[in-house]
């Protein structure tokens, strides 16, 4: 089952915070995050692995919660070059490469 | 360049024709996704494969078949194409453990018409 994001679309000012979330119905064993700018390839932003880790990547963090089935992905002083559709993309199961990716969250950072 | 190369970029063609979409992965990745977009819509995964051997089925149609050879790279065959077919096809590439991430191709634009 497809991994569902919320909100599935938010604008934003330059210079404000988001928070995007991706909650899953199955247990999770590792979560993608990826952004994806309109008419472009997906990109790969980070990784987040069992265990509570939280990943930064400049400005861009997030964090996971195995217990609770979900990641959140937290872009702080948002910059106009973070507009694009982000999706968290998770594993069927420990060690599987498959990725089924959730339903998308399309962010809209305006000047 | 991400490293993963699709051809071609945009595919126009008929209802009921056959077309093949290319994919070269990343230099040393042996696994190879091929995931379809439809307009404003998310990454439904069609197929895996892993050093030629298929690995993994999504919700792909009987229709549709693909393969990887011996270099690598890998074909997408789409045939008796109907107008909901059309979509970004994106193939991406990840190396043995994908806590690297995958490596997406810039995708091939299918038109039916």
């Amino acid at each position: 089952q497809q991994p569902v994001q919320s909100p599935q679309a938010v604008i934003l000012r330059e210079g404000e915070d988001a928070v995007i979330n991706c909650s899953s119905s199955k247990a999770l064993y590792s979560v993608h995050w990826y952004r994806q700018k309109h008419g472009e390839a997906p990109v790969f932003l980070m990784i987040l692995l069992k265990g509570g880790e939280q990943k930064g990547h400049e400005k861009i963090s997030a964090s996971f919660n195995e217990k609770k089935q979900q990641s959140s992905l937290y872009l702080t002083a948002s910059q106009l070059s973070y507009s694009g559709t982000y999706f968290c993309g998770t594993p069927p199961n420990f060690g599987n490469e498959k990725l089924t990716f959730g339903t998308g969250t399309r962010l809209t950072i305006i000047p | 360049d991400s490293g993963v190369t699709q051809t071609p970029k945009h595919l126009i063609t008929a209802t009921g024709q056959r077309v093949t979409l290319r994919c070269s992965p990343r230099s040393g990745d042996l696994s190879v996704y091929w995931y379809q977009q439809s307009l404003d819509q998310g990454l439904q995964f069609l197929i895996q494969y892993y050093n030629g051997e298929e690995r993994a089925k999504g919700n792909i149609l009987e229709r549709f078949s693909a393969q990887q050879f011996p270099d690598l790279h890998s074909e997408l065959n789409l045939s008796s194409l109907e107008l909901g077919d059309s979509a970004l096809y994106f193939c991406a590439s990840s190396a043995r453990s994908i806590q690297g991430g995958y490596t997406f191709g810039s995708g091939t634009r299918l038109t039916v018409v």
